[in-house]
Order: C-alpha cells, then structure tokens, then sequence
C-alpha cells in the first residue's frame, strides 16, 4: 500500500497562473480532505468529500475548486494563483465506515510558493 | 462549533524530561479526541486515540485520558526523547449534519535537546 500520496511535492507559481494538485489513495477510503498548513496556523480545511462524486466546503475554500470523478482521487485547483495561497497543502483520508473515531492518513505534503 | 485549544509553543525540553501537552475542546455530543504528530518535513500521523469518556489512549511511551468533566485530553510521555521533536496537534472528530469532519488545533511544537 503506498497510503496517500500527493503530486507535486514542490511547486513555484506566479501570481495569476493556475494549477491542479492531485492526491491519490489506495486504502479504498470515502472521505478525503484538502487542509493547508500556515505557521502559528495550524491546519484549516479547504474542501472535503464523503464520496465519489460529491465535494463539499471546508473553512477556507475560497480561491479553491476540487473534483472527485473517481473514488481514489481528490483534486485540488488554483484557478488564479495569489500569494496568500503560499503554503504547505496536506491532502488526508478516512475509513469508509462514517464513525467518529475514525483515523486520518495523511500524505506528504506539496509546498507551494507564489510570487 | 466544536473547538479545540492546544498549549502555544515551543516547548523546549531535555532529554529524558516529563512532558504535558494541555488540550481542552468544545464540542456537542460525544466527539473523539485524537494526538497527531507530524515530523520535519512530514504529514501528520496518528499518535494515539481514546473515543468515550475515561480511555486512556497510549502510543510510544505517550499517554492521553479522555475527560469529560475537565473536557482535556492531555499529552503525557515521562521521558522524552531527541527523536520526539516534532509538531503535536490535538483534534476532535463528531457527527456534524451527519459527516464526521474533524476539527484540528493549532499544533504544539516540541523540542528536545540532549
């Protein structure tokens, strides 16, 4: 099992340009969630979902779109990158059974720079 | 909403130290509590879980008991490592309209020198 795994690790944009992150997973999960992390931050949700096909907002979706056309992916777009958007984006998820103590896996990380 | 408020950081230690990590929540119903760790340069991962009122959940010499009265799922380790380094997120997870979406602290970072 590879878990989670998040494409790219790096990136540099300029203000303006747009781009896509992809995370991947293989444990057959229905929830996944994109967060980012920011110093003295913590970790706040973009966008989530609990099924292929289905997204929903998070606490700081604005300037994101995400898609779930297929249950191991959840995407995540920058439609006009801005230099608030300079972050580290964590891509997780969950167990099918929608229960509350279930665990999150999380991948990586793409860090994300805009000048 | 629910919250979770974590201790600021850093915490600075030396090795073999005691370690409290203070956790306290506000959440409807009965949420379970979570630690995660998240190394250099890492994603988070689970550290340990209790999912009722009075479990102790433990990992790797780390302790926390979920209490309902105090509302606090503290961190404890007795004696702490160079390789415990590292950011602590306390989190919460409970029925929201029927998803069970989690609510993050804001981390703790720890460091240890030896």
């Amino acid at each position: 099992n590879a878990g989670v795994t998040q494409t790219p690790k790096f990136r540099v944009l300029k203000t303006g340009q747009s781009m896509t992150l992809l995370c991947a997973q293989d444990m057959n999960h229905e929830y996944m969630y994109w967060y980012r992390q920011d110093p003295g931050m913590g970790l706040r949700l973009i966008h989530y979902s609990v099924g292929e096909g289905t997204t929903a907002k998070g606490e700081v979706p604005d300037g994101y779109n995400v898609s779930r056309l297929k249950k191991q992916n959840f995407l995540l777009g920058l439609e006009s990158a801005a230099p608030s958007q300079t972050s580290v984006y964590f891509c997780a998820s969950s167990y099918p059974k929608a229960a509350p103590e279930e665990t999150q896996y999380f991948g990586p990380g793409t860090r994300l720079l805009v000048l | 909403g629910n919250s979770v408020t974590q201790m600021e950081g850093p915490v600075t230690l030396s090795e073999e130290a005691f370690l409290t990590i203070n956790c306290t929540y506000t959440a409807t119903g009965y949420p379970s509590l979570f630690w995660y760790v998240q190394y250099p340069g890492e994603g988070l991962q689970l550290l340990l879980k209790a999912t009722k009122a009075d479990d102790k959940g433990s990992n790797k010499g780390f302790e926390a008991t979920y209490r309902k009265e105090t509302t606090s799922f503290h961190l404890e380790k007795g004696s702490v490592q160079v390789s415990d380094s590292a950011v602590y997120f306390c989190a919460l997870s409970s029925a929201s309209g029927g998803s069970y979406i989690p609510t993050f602290g804001r981390g703790t970072s720890l460091i240890v020198h030896p």
